[in-house]
């Protein structure tokens, strides 16, 4: 089943706009991570958020996570058109060194098709 | 360092059939996740091996197992396919050490069921 959901479910921009994705889910968690797909391929791992953060930056990436609201946000600032992917946000619930946790369970939002303009 | 590797990239087979797929995680890393995408169903989890044995399993038939080996390469098998099974299957390796760990995919098996 789907942790999440993730909004917008596309998203069209220009080169050198802003994109923002959003993404909500419902258990508690120990981290949320973003990950990008290039059309039908293996996932590439963008940034990654604990519980205890609020935000965290890397490069062009801004993510901001509100556990009250169980809800984080992707911001890709000036976009380019090798941006064009689609963009999954995935939780994970478990602990690593307890027994019967879930830990190792990455838990996707539906993803967001981002595509952006030359 | 290399990445996850996954074999083979593509596969056709027919209904009833069984099939095994192979993913071999980045040096170090000992735990291996598999995970079934689908238009439909989007990225579900199957299961997770760490150190050889079976952590985790996902809500998927008895149909889907998987196994891992003592250098942390796993495999997983299909068997009786069924058309529904036609999907992008993708593994991920990690550390496992704390929950700060990233799991890294690979470029995943298109397995088209006909």
């Amino acid at each position: 089943s789907q942790q999440g959901e993730e909004d917008p479910q596309a998203l069209s921009i220009q080169e050198g706009e802003n994109a923002t994705m959003n993404c909500s889910y419902k258990t508690s968690i120990n981290n949320l991570q973003w990950y990008r797909q290039n059309s039908g391929r293996g996932l590439v791992h963008l940034i990654l958020i604990r519980s205890n953060e609020r935000e965290k930056h890397s490069g062009r990436l801004r993510v901001t996570l509100d556990t009250s609201k169980k809800s984080s946000s992707l911001l890709i600032t000036a976009s380019r058109a090798a941006d064009t992917a689609s963009y999954f946000c995935a939780t994970d619930e478990g602990f690593p060194l307890l027994v019967g946790t879930s830990y190792g369970k990455l838990t996707f939002g539906q993803g967001t098709i981002l595509t952006v303009h030359p | 360092k290399a990445g996850v590797t996954q074999t083979p990239r593509y596969l056709i087979k027919t209904r009833g059939q069984q099939v095994t797929l192979s993913c071999s995680p980045i040096s170090g890393h000992r735990s291996v996740s598999w995970y079934q995408q689908t238009p439909g169903q989007g990225l579900q989890f199957l299961f997770e091996y760490f150190s050889e044995t079976q952590r985790n399993k996902g809500n998927f038939p008895g149909r889907f197992s998987g196994r891992q080996f003592s250098n942390s390469r796993s495999e997983m098998n299909v068997s009786t396919l069924e058309l529904g099974d036609s999907a992008l299957y993708l593994c991920a390796s990690s550390l496992r050490r704390s929950h700060t760990d990233t799991q890294y995919f690979g470029p995943g098996t298109r397995l088209t069921v006909l």
